[in-house]
């Protein structure tokens, strides 16, 4: 079955830049997307067809996409960006979620 | 203003049935697609599955193919998700999530979760 990987965990200071990678192989023909959960929350979308942003998202929020892998990026993150954070894909086996990526802003 | 109402927690006992909901409103139910998410205590997303009410097209992953039952009601704008009969391995928090597309599209709303609990 298809699997999107991401790192455990990413640590980062307020107003510094944290990226979020994750690899697929399917990713140079499907889109990504990704999702913020904070803590006892529902999911949130973040970033939507690789690099686009829902509005009511900060612009601090980005995406993109290169070959087997894309990159969340937040570029001066806040301690209110202290989360966990999935991609999300497709392949022709169905659709799957990243393993999951546990952002710390301390 | 679109919102996915989900049921309340559950608590069932291993071997019980259970069917939890997921309730559209402030959108046209029957033009998109609802999906169902697994979050096991401590762990990850998992996409379980998806129905379009329109025609109740249905769609499994292949690791929750025959575990659980994906259902809706177009003239209630609800989704369902059950089981005929919980382990304790499915005890987790449930959402459910509205898609324009079956396959590699955004879930823009999400319900709140509906949380099961399966203990003897």
């Amino acid at each position: 079955s298809y699997e999107l990987t991401q790192p455990p965990s990413v640590s980062v200071s307020p107003g510094q830049t944290a990226r979020i990678t994750c690899s697929g192989d399917a990713l140079p023909k499907k889109y990504a997307y990704w999702y913020q959960q904070k803590s006892g929350q529902a999911p949130v979308l973040v970033i939507y067809e690789d690099s686009k942003r829902p509005s009511g998202i900060p612009e601090r929020f980005s995406g993109s996409s290169s070959g087997t892998m894309a990159t969340l990026t937040i570029s001066g993150a806040q301690v209110e960006d202290e989360a966990d954070y999935y991609c999300y894909s497709t392949d022709s086996s169905g659709n799957v979620f990243g393993t999951g990526t546990k952002v710390t802003v301390l | 203003e679109v919102q996915l109402v989900q049921s309340g927690a559950e608590v069932k006992k291993p071997g019980e049935s259970l069917k939890i909901s997921c309730k559209g409103s402030g959108y046209s139910f029957t033009s998109y697609w609802i999906g169902w998410v697994r979050q096991m205590p401590g762990k990850g997303l998992e996409w379980m599955g998806i129905i379009y009410p329109g025609d109740s097209d249905t769609r499994y992953s292949p690791s929750f193919q025959g575990q659980v039952t994906i259902s809706a009601d177009k003239s209630i704008s609800t989704a369902y998700l059950q089981w005929s009969s919980l382990k304790a391995s499915d005890t987790a928090m449930y959402y459910c999530a509205r898609t324009k597309a079956a396959a590699g599209h955004k879930f823009d709303y999400w319900g709140q979760g509906t949380l099961v609990t399966v203990s003897s």
